[in-house]
């Protein structure tokens, strides 16, 4: 039983290319979510997803878009990355919504340069 | 204006001493849920409690404690002779009803010293 997982655990980009993160749960949870870990801010919700085939806008979705095409996966991609999104990404699952408990993965160290 | 404010940002106790960490969350909801999580130094968030907002009986797990007081918009987290494995970053987060969203503080660092 991994739990969550994220891949890769690290990303060296240049501005203004692509990438995609990938997010696994072994769970059978329904809501699987995307945050960004910055110094001094938190974590902030990128976008998260209901169920398989459906996603919904977090706090901070611009410049990222995500998809969630089987329950077990939820992927994270940025068309053109720009130093600002330099951070750590956190994947995390919940049974059902929002009110339930979040399983956190290992996160992903990006760095844009 | 922060949904969830951790107004301490670092806090260093020396082994054994009691401590509170601050969370002060706002909302116009009548439904929400209150969390905790724990980030040790190896990254990965782990999950400590869940208060809904319905609830107000203070909670006791082993050497942690809850205080959950609405007229004060508080959530505060007592650890109970601190252990040096308690050094961590503990964040507060906010879940609203409506509106679908979920708020994380900016966290408190604890270093608790031998």
């Amino acid at each position: 039983n991994a739990g969550v997982t994220q891949t890769p655990k690290f990303r060296v980009l240049k501005t203004g290319q692509s990438m995609t993160l990938l997010c696994a749960q072994d769970m059978n949870h329904e809501y699987m979510y995307w945050y960004r870990q910055d110094p001094g801010m938190g974590l902030r919700l990128i976008h998260y997803s209901v169920g398989e085939g459906t996603t919904a806008k977090g706090e901070v979705p611009d410049g990222y878009n995500v998809s969630r095409l089987k329950k077990q996966n939820f992927l994270l991609g940025l068309e053109s990355a720009a130093p600002s999104q330099t951070s750590v990404y956190f994947c995390a699952s919940s049974y059902w919504d929002l009110s339930y408990e979040q399983y956190f993965g290992p996160g992903t160290r990006l760095t844009v340069t | 204006a922060q949904k969830v404010t951790q107004a301490q940002t670092e806090i260093s106790v020396v082994e054994k001493e009691d401590v509170t960490l601050d969370c002060v969350y706002e909302t116009r909801d009548t439904t929400y849920y209150l969390f905790w999580y724990k980030q040790p130094p190896s990254g990965e968030l782990v999950f400590l409690i869940r208060r809904n907002s319905f609830d107000e009986q203070n909670e006791i797990s082993g050497r942690y404690s809850w205080n959950f007081q609405k007229s004060t918009s508080s959530f505060n987290f007592t650890i109970t002779a601190s252990q040096v494995v308690d050094s961590a970053v503990y964040f507060c987060a906010l879940s609203e009803a409506t509106g679908n969203q979920f708020y994380f503080g900016t966290g408190t660092s604890l270093t608790v010293i031998p």
